[in-house]
């Protein structure tokens, strides 16, 4: 049973980094089947995400964060984790670990970065000073 | 950056009837299509990936059809645990994108 589940501190001041770690079990980090991602809830809005990166050390970033954003993986500890810096108010939601994964298409073509099925529990972040 | 566009914002329907949720991309995302299912206060569950493809242990109530820019989610019939909220998610690209959501509310 894969589970992934978010920890980290749950208030952050603006200016500030926000600092989150996701513990995976059931399933390794090191695995060229899957990636890793994190995703974002504001309270009452639609989903947004972060960050993801694969095993690999491709890494892709959402635009929208004006590279204030760093994905890493831990493969001692079968973790991963995002730093979000100089966060504002804008920055409060509903913070997920997120898992990818690839899948053979019916031309039998490998696509690589697939649908996310599975996610964390998510931990409220908010930014207030 | 690709903005898919989910109608109706909200669906009110009673249980069994059949659901129809759009989800319009503004340009071609071939079949790398999600579709989501979002319960108050618990996290995203994955339903349907390649337009029409169902997630493991997702019952056949649940379809997904549509590729390029027209996709659609169909609940064959509504029971009480389906009310919820609906994303749709392209991966085509790698500047990933969902959709606003349908709230799919009870009648």
């Amino acid at each position: 049973q894969v589970q992934l589940r978010e920890s980290g501190p749950g208030l952050v001041k603006p200016s500030e980094t926000l600092s989150l770690t996701c513990t995976v079990s059931g399933d390794s980090i090191i695995s060229y089947d899957h990636y890793w991602s994190w995703i974002r809830q504001p309270p009452g809005k639609g989903l947004e995400y972060i960050a993801y990166m694969f095993y690999s050390g491709r890494t892709f970033y959402n635009p929208s964060l004006n590279s204030r954003g760093t994905i890493s993986l831990d493969t001692a500890n079968n973790q991963f984790s995002v730093k979000l810096n100089s966060v504002t108010a804008a920055d409060t939601a509903v913070y997920y670990c997120v898992r990818g994964t690839g899948y053979y298409e019916s031309s039998g073509h490998y696509f690589d970065r697939g649908a996310f099925d599975y996610w964390g529990q998510g931990i409220l972040v908010s930014v207030s000073s | 950056e690709i903005v898919l566009t989910q109608s109706p914002a909200t669906l009110s329907l009673s249980p069994g009837e059949r659901a129809t949720l759009s989800c319009r991309a503004s340009q071609s995302v071939s079949s790398h299509l999600a579709w989501y299912q979002q319960k108050p206060g618990q996290a995203p569950r994955l339903l349907i990936y390649g337009a029409s493809r169902r997630a493991t242990g997702i019952t056949d109530k649940f379809s997904g059809s549509g590729s390029e820019t027209d996709f659609t989610l169909t609940i064959s019939r509504l029971e009480p645990e389906d009310f919820a909220v609906y994303y749709c998610q392209q991966y085509d690209t790698s500047l990933l994108t969902f959709g606003g959501g349908t709230n799919v509310e009870m009648k």
